[in-house]
């Protein structure tokens, strides 16, 4: 079945690079997404890539994926505290909406 | 245009109740997804609705269920409630699964309590 796998805690300086990994299972995967949650929200997709790309830059956010070896990687460039939160790393094959996400990252963003 | 939106926000109930959620998508998206989140599971995938039709299920007991409205409303039923059914119950909208765009966006959520 499918699984995504990722590392529980992250923690960075403010103007520092932060870098979330993750791994997924499916080999079947087409998309793979970032989601950010804040304390009480629902959760705010940042950025998703196809699996025939290898990456995707969108301002301060870069996504690199490796499909062989099945990584996905998020960094943050220029961390800031408003970049405190939960990410999650996610993947459907993009046919139901089935979406499989990781347990979540929490990132520390120490001033 | 409005998000989606999820009512109640906050549910406390008792165990052997039952409680009924809903989940009003963004205008004019046709698929609702629903998730559990719990600390321990993480987010979890319940069931997806497209049309009325209920297309894929998660792995959940039958106590769970759900139904979509021709409006594309969806309410998600929990019956005999668990004290483990205490979670945040996202629902995620999105205008046509399948297609490229299968962006899909979320709510705030509901965060039921079972007591």
């Amino acid at each position: 079945g499918e699984d995504v796998e990722q590392s529980l805690f992250l923690s960075v300086r403010e103007g520092d690079s932060s870098v979330i990994n993750c791994t997924y299972t499916d080999s079947s995967s087409t998309y793979l997404y970032w989601y950010k949650q804040e304390p009480g929200a629902g959760l705010q997709l940042l950025t998703y890539i196809f699996s025939n790309m290898d990456m995707k830059q969108d301002q301060r956010l870069t996504v690199l994926l490796n499909k062989k070896d099945k990584h996905l990687s998020l960094r943050i460039a220029d961390t800031q505290t408003g970049d405190s939160a939960i990410y999650f790393c996610a993947e459907s094959r993009g046919g139901y909406q089935k979406v499989t996400f990781g347990i979540g990252t929490k990132l520390q963003v120490i001033p | 245009k409005a998000g989606v939106t999820q009512t109640p926000r906050y549910l406390i109930k008792t165990r052997g109740q039952q409680v009924t959620l809903s989940c009003s998508p963004i205008s004019g998206h046709r698929s609702v997804s629903w998730y559990q989140q719990t600390p321990g599971q993480g987010l979890q995938f319940l069931f997806e609705y497209f049309s009325e039709t209920q297309r894929n299920k998660g792995n959940f007991p039958g106590r769970f269920s759900g139904r979509q409205f021709s409006n594309s409303r969806s309410e998600m039923n929990v019956s005999t409630l668990e004290l483990g059914d205490s979670a945040l119950y996202l629902c995620a909208s999105s205008l046509e699964a399948g297609s490229m765009n299968t962006e899909a966006f979320f709510g705030q959520g509901t965060r039921l309590t079972v007591v």
